[in-house]
Formats: C-alpha cells, structure tokens, sequence
C-alpha cells in the first residue's frame, strides 16, 4: 500500500525567511504532484514532476524529485503572508484507465509578518 | 482550460435523507472520475474511482451501497450519498485526470461540495 508522508505537519515562519517541506513516498512512482488547498477550497495545482531530479520553480515556490530517495521537497523563499494555506504533496499510480492520486497529510503553513 | 463544475457548493439535508453531488467535465470529456473526502484539518481520502460506461471501482472501507456513484455520460459524474447520517459530514471533491503534451498527466479538481448532515 502506497504510503505518503509530509513534514512539518504545521508549519509557522516569518515573512521573510526560507523553509522546505519534505514529502516522502513508500513505492516507486514516477509522478508527484504538488497542490495549494486555501480554507474552504478546492485544490490549487503548483507543480508536476514527472522525472528524477525534476526541478520547477513558479515564484516563491520551488519543487524537486528525487525517485531514488522517494522524496520531493518545497521550498520556500522569502515567504509572504499570500502564501499561508495548505500544502499537499501526491503521488500518482496507475489504476486501470488512469493513475489515482495519494495524497500526503499536508503541511499548514502559516506565514506571520 | 479544462474544467470541473461541482455543485452544489454547500448543502444541509436531515438525517436519513439522500444527497447527490455533481461533477461535470466542461470542454472536455472525462473518463474518469475520481471522488475524494475530506474531514476537517485533514488529508483527502480516495473513496472510489468512475469510469464511464461501466461500474465505479471502491476503495477499501468505502460502502458502496451508501455512495452511489454513476457515471452515466463523459462530461457527468454523480455521487449520490444514501441515508446520511452527521458522520457523512465532510468536503467531497471531484477529479479529473488530464492527459497532457507527451503523455504527462495532470488533475483537474471540482470546486468541491460541504455537506452538513443535522
């Protein structure tokens, strides 16, 4: 059984300064995703890593993939208050017609000026 | 892009009643659907996966006979919760998988539905 993980569970910084969120993943997988959930909302899509040592990088935010670790991360730069919400990692599996997604547990960032 | 339309948004309905939630794919077709719950400050959980055509797949623990799930045409889904009782309260969210440039896949997620069981 797929198991994803994240950490910090909770997360509160500074405007300001950086910070990573790890998300690590029990079975070989080739594809993760990245996804901003605001209070009360639906899914926000940032990022999809389909490779090793895929990198993407949208603003503050950037992702990296590692498959051999089963491990991608997300930094934060020079954090914001815009960018306090929920952050989950998910990694697909194929499942017949398409793959289902697992998702992490989630990270709450909360961003203090 | 493509898109997901979910409604309704919110909804109260009695204990003992039936609730249906729709999902429907606009400028594209979906094939598949996924319907995921959500508790409060928690994660989202897979509860099935429709396809069109033929009979949803259930995750393990989901009852089936409780959330009716059709997916009768390639731009509607429905989830179709049975009996609600308050513990039934939660986020439900639709999704689509899109297929991308060189085969890549992406998510396109409905707004999502808060249902409140009283």
């Amino acid at each position: 059984e797929l198991k994803v993980e994240q950490n910090p569970l909770f997360l509160s910084m500074q405007e300001g300064k950086n910070y990573t969120i790890y998300c690590n993943y029990s079975t070989t997988s080739d594809r993760l995703y990245w996804y901003r959930q605001d209070p009360g909302k639906s899914l926000e899509s940032l990022f999809v890593l389909l490779s090793n040592g895929a990198v993407k990088q949208e603003g503050r935010l950037m992702a990296s993939l590692d498959t051999k670790a089963r491990l991608s991360t997300l930094h934060i730069t020079a954090a914001v208050h815009d960018l306090s919400a929920t952050y989950f990692c998910a990694v697909g599996s194929f499942a017949g017609t398409a793959s289902k997604l697992t998702f992490g547990t989630g990270t709450r960032l909360q961003v203090t000026l | 892009g493509a898109v997901v339309s979910q409604h309704p948004s919110r909804v109260i309905c009695k204990s003992g009643t039936s609730v249906k939630i729709e999902c429907r794919s606009l400028d594209f077709q979906a094939t598949t659907m996924f319907w995921y719950r959500q508790f409060p400050k928690q994660s989202l959980m897979l509860m099935a996966t429709s396809n069109e055509g033929s009979k949803a797949t259930y995750e393990q623990g989901v009852e089936k006979d409780k959330f009716l799930i059709n997916h009768a045409s390639l731009t509607l889904s429905t989830l179709t919760v049975t009996s609600a009782h308050p513990e039934d309260s939660s986020f439900y969210i639709c999704s689509a998988p899109l297929l991308g440039s060189g085969g890549s896949y992406g998510y396109t997620f409905g707004s999502g539905t808060r249902l409140t069981v009283v």
